[in-house]
């Protein structure tokens, strides 16, 4: 399975923006662009995910780039409860291969 | 709806002994993974279920074993804990195997080998 690339840690200040990085240089045609994110004493919970074009949920919206080596997941309005480890995950048929993920403190 | 549900939610157990971890899927969810996640990082696949049968395997010895029953419910066993399978094991449920979206993590069994 691809990997990825993430920072380990950002901080963000309530009600703004953020954004989340990802690099996976070797995506294949195949591999979807997936997000979760773990919140403290939680299992992982699913975000988003993509497969070439931006995707919006009511959670987070997925920017894809056009060679599809990055994409960054887009908080809008970061509250206290999105603090947490986000994963970028690639995958096609295969199960969830986790990454150590960005682990995202939010300030008041 | 009851989501994914796992038990116990601790565990203290010896080296050597063995242990039996649970997990019932969502209602109509056929497959079942397991992951383990050691402490500062992320999930690692240990197995996944459909139907009953095994459909995959990660890079974990034969100390470890699963099986999944007619009702897609999963039970996850270890044999002759190490101090380094303490962890939090996690069951993720599915509607179909090699399903990369839709997984619904349970909460998690944090287990702890003394």
């Amino acid at each position: 399975d691809a990997k990825t690339t993430q920072p380990n840690s950002m901080e963000s200040n309530e009600e703004e923006p953020v954004h989340l990085p990802c690099n996976h240089s070797t995506i294949s045609g195949t591999d979807y662009i997936h997000w979760y994110r773990q919140l403290p004493s939680q299992g992982p919970e699913y975000v988003i995910h993509g497969l070439t074009s931006n995707v919006n949920n009511r959670m987070a919206s997925l920017a894809i780039a056009e060679d599809r080596k990055s994409s960054t997941l887009i908080l809008h309005r970061a509250t206290l409860r999105d603090a947490a480890v986000y994963y970028c995950i690639l995958g096609s048929q295969g199960n969830l291969i986790f990454g150590k993920g960005t682990k995202l403190s939010v300030k008041p | 709806d009851a989501g994914v549900t796992q038990s116990p939610t601790h565990l203290i157990k010896t080296r050597g002994q063995h242990v039996t971890l649970r997990c019932s899927p969502i209602s109509g969810h056929k497959s079942v993974s397991w992951y383990q996640q050691v402490l500062g990082q992320g999930p690692q696949f240990i197995f996944q279920y459909y139907e009953k049968e095994e459909r995959g395997r990660g890079n974990f010895p034969d100390r470890f074993s699963a099986r999944q029953f007619p009702n897609y419910s999963s039970e996850l066993n270890v044999n002759a804990l190490l101090l380094g399978d303490s962890a939090l094991y996690l069951c993720a449920s599915s509607l179909v195997a090699g399903s990369v979206y839709g997984y619904t993590f349970g909460s998690g069994t944090r287990l702890t080998v003394v």
